[in-house]
């Protein structure tokens, strides 16, 4: 089954710091890559996703993420962080296993956003 | 356009009991999954309904059901409540697929079983 590792469970940066959030994913077939982002008490909102084609994925409020097939990883960036970016981001990849196209979520990274 | 509702917000129900939660995707979109998201196990895949029928099925136990109507409103329910199944449970609706589409989260329900 496919699945992703995200690296550092929390990280924090300065307002208008670059944000980086590190995604490793294991999958023997090409993935289908998703970024998430969930503010408290609140559901997740999709971020970006990578299918196929451009491996640089542009998505909402400034981020992106680029696919490395030959790292296995899938990246989220944005160049200056905002307070409002605060929030916990998860990546995840789907799985055409068992469970049919489901999702499957790393851990999740807690972003916090210092002034 | 009206989002992702999941009602009710909170439940506190006591070990034992049985449960039913409600899931009304946005308009036009057939596929009504379920995730339950707890601090130990993340974030989980229970189902997937589209058009009425399961489509996928996470390794939960039996006594996690679900169902959608013509609607495609959905709900799921869980019988026989454990301390372990207190969690926050998310409903997402997609246009045909999370692979080309993506989901659309609603804000979850919050269950606490005491």
């Amino acid at each position: 089954a496919q699945s992703v590792t995200q690296l550092g469970s929390h990280v924090s940066v300065s307002e208008g710091a670059l944000v980086l959030l590190r995604c490793n994913y294991s999958s023997s077939v090409p993935p289908y890559l998703f970024w998430y982002v969930q503010y408290p008490n609140q559901g997740l909102q999709l971020l970006l996703k990578y299918t196929t084609g451009a491996t640089l994925v542009k998505g909402i409020n400034g981020f992106e993420a680029e696919f490395k097939k030959s790292e296995t990883s899938f990246h989220l960036t944005k160049p200056s962080a905002h307070m409002s970016d605060a929030a916990e981001y998860f990546c995840a990849v789907s799985d055409n296993g068992n469970s049919g196209y489901a999702l499957n979520f790393g851990k999740g990274t807690s972003l916090l956003v210092t002034p | 356009k009206a989002g992702v509702t999941q009602t009710p917000r909170y439940l506190i129900k006591t070990r034992g009991q049985q449960v039913t939660l409600s899931c009304s995707p946005i308009s036009g979109h057939r596929s009504v999954s379920w995730y339950q998201q707890t601090p130990g196990q993340g974030l989980q895949f229970l189902f997937e309904y589209f058009s009425e029928t399961q489509r996928n099925k996470g390794n939960f136990p039996g006594r996690f059901s679900g169902r959608q109507f013509s609607n495609s409103r959905s709900e799921m329910n869980v019988s026989t409540l454990e301390l372990g199944d207190s969690a926050l449970y998310l409903c997402a609706s997609s246009l045909g697929g999370h692979r080309n589409y993506g989901y659309t989260f609603g804000s979850g329900t919050r269950l606490t079983v005491v």
